[in-house]
C-alpha cells in the first residue's frame, strides 16, 4: 500500500464550488505539505503543518485553506474554486527536525475548474 | 529570496548515452541542501539524489551523480547509461532552514523534460 495517498485522483468542478482534497499518510511523519504544480512553473508550496496544532502559509496560500485533522491527515480546501486554480496538487510528508529530510509525495490530484 | 533556475526546458538523449541536466540557484545562505526529483509520466515525485552544501564530495546514486559547484551555485545532474525508464520531468530543488519558523522548506525549479530515445 502507498505510504502517502490522495483523494480524489482527478476532479472536475465548476467555478464557485467548494472543493476538498484529502491526504493521508502511514509513514508516521509529523510534517505535511501541500503543493501545486502548473506546467512550466514547477511545484509551489501552498501550506505546511508541523503537527496537528501548527499550520503555516506557504508561497501561494491565497484562495486556499487547510485542516490537519490528525497526524496522518491533512486536507486542502478551495472555498470558491476559480479556473486559475486548475492544476496538479501534491501532498507530501517529511520526518521532523532533521535538515535535508526527504519529502515523500503522494500521487497527486489533478483538479480542473471550469 | 531563493530562486532555482533550470535553463533547459527539454532535452533528449539516446539510450545508453550520458546526459547532464543543469541547475543554478541563488542564495546567501552557507548551509543548505539540494535535491533532484524525478517525475515520470505516472506523475509520482521520486527523489533521485541529494547533496548537502558543506560536503565537498559530489553525491552519487548508481547511474546518477551530481556536479556541485558551491561557489558558482551550480548543481547539475548527470545520468549515465540512460535507460528508457529515465524519461521524465526532472526538478532541481533547494532546501533551507526558514528563520524563526524552525522548518525546512523546498523551492523547486521549473523542471527539465528528459526524453530517452531508443
Amino acid at each position: 500500500d502507498a505510504d502517502v495517498t490522495q483523494t480524489p485522483r482527478n476532479r472536475i468542478t465548476k467555478t464557485g464550488k467548494r472543493i476538498m482534497l484529502e491526504c493521508s499518510q502511514t509513514k508516521g511523519h509529523d510534517r505535511m505539505y501541500w503543493y501545486r504544480q502548473d506546467p512550466g512553473l514547477g511545484l509551489r508550496l501552498i501550506y505546511y503543518s508541523f503537527d496537528v496544532k501548527d499550520i503555516n502559509k506557504g508561497e501561494i496560500s491565497d484562495g486556499y485553506s487547510v485542516s490537519r485533522q490528525a497526524q496522518a491527515k491533512f486536507s486542502l480546501s478551495l472555498e470558491s474554486a476559480i479556473p486559475n486554480q486548475t492544476a496538479l496538487y501534491f501532498c507530501a510528508t517529511s520526518d521532523s527536525g532533521l535538515a535535508g529530510d526527504e519529502q515523500f509525495f503522494g500521487p497527486g490530484t489533478r483538479l480542473t475548474v471550469l | 529570496a531563493q530562486t532555482v533556475t533550470q535553463s533547459q526546458p527539454e532535452m533528449s538523449v539516446q539510450e545508453a548515452e550520458t546526459v547532464t541536466l543543469s541547475c543554478t540557484y541563488d542564495t546567501s545562505e552557507s548551509n543548505y541542501y539540494l535535491f533532484w526529483y524525478k517525475q515520470p509520466p505516472s506523475r509520482q515525485m521520486i527523489l533521485v539524489i541529494r547533496q548537502e552544501a558543506y560536503k565537498q564530495q559530489n553525491a552519487t546514486e548508481n547511474r546518477f551523480s551530481v556536479n556541485f559547484q558551491k561557489a558558482a551555485k551550480s548543481f547539475s545532474l548527470k545520468i549515465s547509461d540512460s535507460q528508457l525508464g529515465d524519461t521524465a520531468m526532472y526538478f532541481c530543488a533547494f532546501m533551507k532552514l526558514v528563520s524563526g519558523a524552525g522548518s525546512y522548506q523546498l523551492t523547486f525549479g521549473k523542471g527539465t523534460k528528459l526524453s530517452v530515445i531508443p
